[in-house]
């Protein structure tokens, strides 16, 4: 596709359950981020891959968070035993290498847990 | 610590005027890259300008220009003729190049256009 797409848009779930997220970046991008914004504030860093690897997951507040990148193109961020305070919009992007901190950002994917 | 900050938490302009935003840094490193990113209401992140620090030329993107003091650390975004589509949280960013991937933002300025 033309940009970064992220799917759902929305997604509502009850506390405890598990949920996905989905990023398909632009076509050929190598990089791809991660990021968890709430209301009113800046993005706050997940994971980056660089390719299929995982090459930074610091940003990943607890064992509860994974993220996968099988074919080094479409993203998946799983979320186990989802908690109130993960109630944020996840945001994805995407970047060439020739660039570097040009990143290409989907619409996001905002996550209410009840 | 690199860190960004941005002292005006939110603006408000009316439209047609000139309206800077404020952004300062730190890093101990001398090659790096800012940027200046938008993000309007409900809608995605998109950016606006992006800075060399080796380049002493500011950037400039049509009605977007920068005011990049590498002494002072300071990378201020100023938007001329503001218009209605400008109002949305705007964020500082950089990137150091040794670093190749992790930017570091700041907390935004939330950046109101009043008709």
């Amino acid at each position: 596709g033309a940009g970064v797409s992220q799917t759902p848009s929305n997604k509502v779930t009850e506390k405890g359950k598990y949920v996905e997220l989905r990023c398909d970046p632009i076509s050929g991008h190598t990089a791809l981020y991660w990021y968890r914004q709430s209301l009113g504030q800046g993005p706050e860093f997940l994971i980056y891959f660089q390719g299929t690897g995982a090459a930074d997951d610091s940003g990943l507040p607890n064992d509860r968070f994974f993220a996968v990148r099988p074919e080094g193109s479409v993203s998946t961020l799983k979320i186990q035993r989802t908690e109130r305070g993960d109630s944020a919009m996840y945001l994805c992007a995407s970047s060439g290498t020739e660039s570097p901190g040009e990143l290409f950002f989907g619409e996001g994917s905002r996550l209410t847990v009840l | 610590a690199q860190t960004v900050t941005q002292s005006q938490p939110e603006m408000s302009v009316q439209e047609a005027e000139t309206v800077t935003l404020s952004c300062t840094y730190d890093t101990s490193e001398s090659n790096y890259y800012l940027f200046w990113y938008k993000q309007p209401p409900s809608r995605q992140m998109i950016l606006v300008i992006r800075q060399e620090a080796y380049k002493q030329q500011n950037a400039t993107e049509n009605r977007f220009s920068v005011n990049f003091q590498k002494a002072a650390k300071s990378f201020s975004l100023k938007i001329s003729d503001s218009q209605l589509g400008d109002t949305a949280m705007y964020f500082c960013a950089f990137i150091e190049v040794d670093s190749n991937y992790q930017l570091i933002w700041g907390a935004g300025t939330k950046l109101i256009i009043k008709p």
